[in-house]
C-alpha cells in the first residue's frame, strides 16, 4: 500500500472555527488530491497540487484553502468552519498525474463534523 | 467536463452469485481505474486498467476505450465484497481523474 497518513482520522470542531487536515506520504510522488465524500455526490475534488507551492481548485474549492511547502505534506485548511463543511476528506496522490499512466492512491480518510 | 455514469447504481447478491458492474464515460481517456471501498470507508486500488482486460482473482476488469465503457465482473461473490465500487478517469488530458457516483454491492450470506 502507497504510504499515505492523514491526520487527525476525526474531528469534531465548532461553526466559525480554523481546522487544518494534513496529509504525509512516503511515496515522493508529485501529485497530491484532496476529495470530499458526501451521501449523494460521491467523491469530489476541491483543491490538487502539482509540486511544492503549486496548486490549483477543483469544483468544489469555496471555503478552502492549500499549501504545499514539502512534497511530502499537503495541507488543507477550513478557515471559518461552517455546517456543510461536515464530511469525510480524502487525501489522494499519483506519480506523475493520472493523465498519464500514474495511478491514484488514498489515505484513509479524515471524519470532520462541523457542529 | 467528462462525464462518468455507473450501473446499476444499487446490487443485492447472495453469497456465490456472479455480477457486473459497468462504467460509461463521455470522452476519450488514457486510464481507468476501479477502486473498492469497504464499509470501514478504505478506498482500496482494484485495477488500473486503460484498455484490454486484467484479473485478480475473482475479479477482473475490462475496457473497451473506443467504446467509452469499462465493466468490472466479480466471480462467486463473498460477504467481503460488499461496499462502493468506483470507476476514475481523468478529463482528456487532464491531471484531474473524475469519478462515478459508484454501485453500491451488498453481498448476503
Amino acid at each position: 500500500d502507497a504510504g499515505i497518513t492523514q491526520s487527525p482520522r476525526h474531528k469534531v470542531t465548532e461553526t466559525g472555527t480554523p481546522v487544518t487536515l494534513r496529509c504525509h506520504q512516503t511515496e515522493n510522488h508529485r501529485y497530491m488530491y484532496w476529495y470530499r465524500q458526501d451521501p449523494g455526490h460521491g467523491l469530489r475534488l476541491i483543491h490538487y497540487s502539482y509540486g511544492v507551492k503549486d496548486t490549483d481548485k477543483g469544483e468544489v474549492s469555496d471555503g478552502y484553502s492549500v499549501s504545499r511547502s514539502k512534497t511530502e505534506d499537503f495541507l488543507l485548511t477550513l478557515e471559518s468552519a461552517t455546517s456543510s463543511q461536515t464530511s469525510v476528506y480524502f487525501c489522494a496522490i499519483s506519480e506523475t498525474g493520472v493523465g498519464v499512466n500514474s495511478p491514484l492512491h488514498f489515505g484513509n480518510g479524515t471524519r470532520l463534523t462541523v457542529t | 467536463g467528462i462525464q462518468v455514469e455507473q450501473s446499476p447504481p444499487d446490487l443485492i447478491l447472495q453469497e456465490g452469485a456472479n455480477s457486473t458492474l459497468r462504467c460509461n464515460f463521455s470522452d476519450s481517456v488514457n486510464n481507468l481505474q476501479w477502486f473498492h471501498q469497504n464499509p470501514w470507508g478504505q478506498l482500496i486500488n482494484l485495477f488500473y486498467i486503460p484498455s484490454g482486460t486484467k484479473q485478480n482473482g475473482r475479479l477482473s476488469a475490462t475496457t473497451v476505450a473506443t467504446e467509452r465503457y469499462s465493466l468490472l465482473y466479480i466471480s462467486s461473490s463473498q460477504t467481503t465484497d460488499s461496499g462502493v465500487y468506483f470507476c476514475a478517469v481523468p478529463s482528456g488530458g487532464s491531471y484531474i481523474p473524475t469519478f462515478g457516483r459508484g454501485t453500491s454491492l451488498i453481498v448476503h450470506p
